[in-house]
């Protein structure tokens, strides 16, 4: 069971938006700025398309929002596209000196 | 580029040991701090360890404390871990990455399967 809870899977139609939550808690996403968010295609490792919960790094498409609230924090993906469907990861820093990891967010482009 | 390639996965019985590699290039290594990260298969991510970029600062999950050892050789731009008393719960892929700032992975390897069964 993950530290980090999202749901299992969220779907769309090209060009809609979706968005995808992380919940934790006080000692983790509530407690820090470093929650970041992984894309995973299948077969391929993560890439990370949201770091210090909102900020993009170069390259990643302007698409990519991210938010944080209380002890949950979400990511959002507005004007969907068919490249978009894959597996996303929240990630935290934790007070145990740690990094916890959501159990993955199934994204079907319909 | 950024490139990171590990290396040293495969099958090991339990009990057993492997050593991991990861060759680095397209940075420099003694600049950034690096982890291992792991994901068992059809599973999701688990962070496993960390290391700073002198070495002197290592932290590890409470899963494999004791048993798995981070190192780096910055001359030689090479991340290890060691990987003792390896159990059936351990298998999975390991991917080497290189952590931006202190607290966010920016770089992954392609990651190697290191199976644990008798």
């Amino acid at each position: 069971q993950s530290a980090l809870t999202q749901p299992a899977s969220v779907s769309g139609s090209p060009g809609q938006s979706i968005t995808i939550s992380c919940t934790g808690t006080s000692s983790d996403v509530g407690r820090y700025s470093h929650v970041s968010w992984y894309q995973q295609h299948p077969a391929k490792a993560p890439k990370l398309v949201i770091y210090d919960v909102f900020n993009r790094p170069s390259g990643v498409s302007n698409r990519f929002s991210a938010s944080k609230s209380g002890n949950t924090a979400s990511l959002t993906i507005s004007g969907l596209q068919a490249e978009d469907e894959a597996e996303y990861y929240c990630g935290s820093y934790t007070s145990n000196i740690t990094w916890e990891f959501g159990g993955g967010t199934k994204l079907t482009v319909l | 580029q950024v490139q990171l390639v590990e290396s040293g996965g495969g099958l090991v019985k339990p009990g057993g040991s492997l050593r991991l590699s990861c060759a680095v290039s397209g940075f420099t290594l003694s600049d950034y701090y690096m982890s291992w990260i792991r994901q068992a298969p059809g599973q999701g991510l688990e962070w496993v360890s960390y290391i700073s970029s002198s070495g002197f600062t290592i932290y590890y999950a409470d899963s494999v404390k004791g048993r798995f050892t981070i190192s780096r050789d910055n001359a030689k731009n090479s991340l290890y871990l060691q990987l003792n008393s390896l159990r059936a719960e351990d298998t999975a892929v390991y991917y080497c990455v290189r952590v931006a700032g202190l607290y966010d992975f920016d770089y992954w390897g392609q990651g190697t399967l290191v199976t644990v069964s008798s």
